[in-house]
């Protein structure tokens, strides 16, 4: 079975800055896809960013990025010129390419920004 | 504005009573699921359905939750009887099916049984 780890609960960073969000998780599949998921206050879940395992490149949206070390199995999330709008829970999750469609996530990040 | 449509918002039910939650997934979307977010245990699938046959429910209680969908535009889930532990938020989600594609969540129904 897959499992994401966050080890971050929390995490605060003053407003224009940048900040990093860590992820682990553990699998034997090669082929599967790593999320960031956003929750904020109104508790939709959104899609921040998504990356394929077989493709080397890291993905990147806008402001967000990623970066993708299949070999250490981290996938961490990185928030550039953060805004107010960004504060939100974070999550990561696991999707593997075979099989049951079922999304996999770490416990999340709540990630304040500063005014 | 395309999006998954959740009703209630907020539930507050005492021991016992049925509860239905409703999911209006997106025109199109044929895959639907549905997830349990608690503190203790995070967020879970519960079930999800493709093309409204149901392709895994082994994440849910079957002595009293159930999962249907009656049509393409309702997707229901049901706790009968209900108990204090099924206390969460429920996300339905939609999709347009095939792995890797973006899952687009609802904005949770807040169950409290008291």
């Amino acid at each position: 079975a897959q499992t994401v780890t966050q080890s971050q609960p929390e995490m605060s960073v003053q407003e224009a800055e940048t900040v990093t969000l860590s992820c682990t998780y553990d699998t034997s599949e090669n082929n599967y896809y790593l999320f960031w998921y956003k929750q904020p206050p109104s508790r939709q879940m959104i899609l921040v960013i998504r990356q394929e395992a077989y493709k080397q490149q890291n993905a990147t949206e806008n402001r967000f990025s990623v970066n993708f070390q299949k070999a250490a199995k981290s996938f961490s999330l990185k928030i550039s010129d953060s805004q107010l709008g960004d504060t939100a829970m974070y999550f990561c999750a696991f999707l593997n390419h075979f099989g049951n469609e079922k999304l996999t996530f770490g416990t999340g990040t709540r990630l304040t920004i500063i005014p | 504005d395309a999006r998954v449509t959740q009703t209630p918002r907020h539930k507050v039910t005492e021991m016992g009573q049925e509860v239905t939650m409703r999911c209006q997934p997106i025109l199109g979307h044929n895959t639907v699921f549905w997830y349990r977010q608690t503190m203790m245990q995070g967020l879970e699938l519960l079930a999800y359905f493709r093309n409204r046959a149901p392709l895994d429910d082994s994440g849910m209680p079957k002595d009293r939750f159930s999962a249907e969908m009656p049509d393409a535009t309702l997707a229901t889930l049901k706790i009968q009887p209900s108990e204090p532990r099924d206390s969460a938020v429920y996300f339905c989600a939609s999709g347009e099916g095939g792995i890797g594609t973006e899952a687009f969540f609802g904005q949770g129904t807040r169950l409290t049984v008291v």
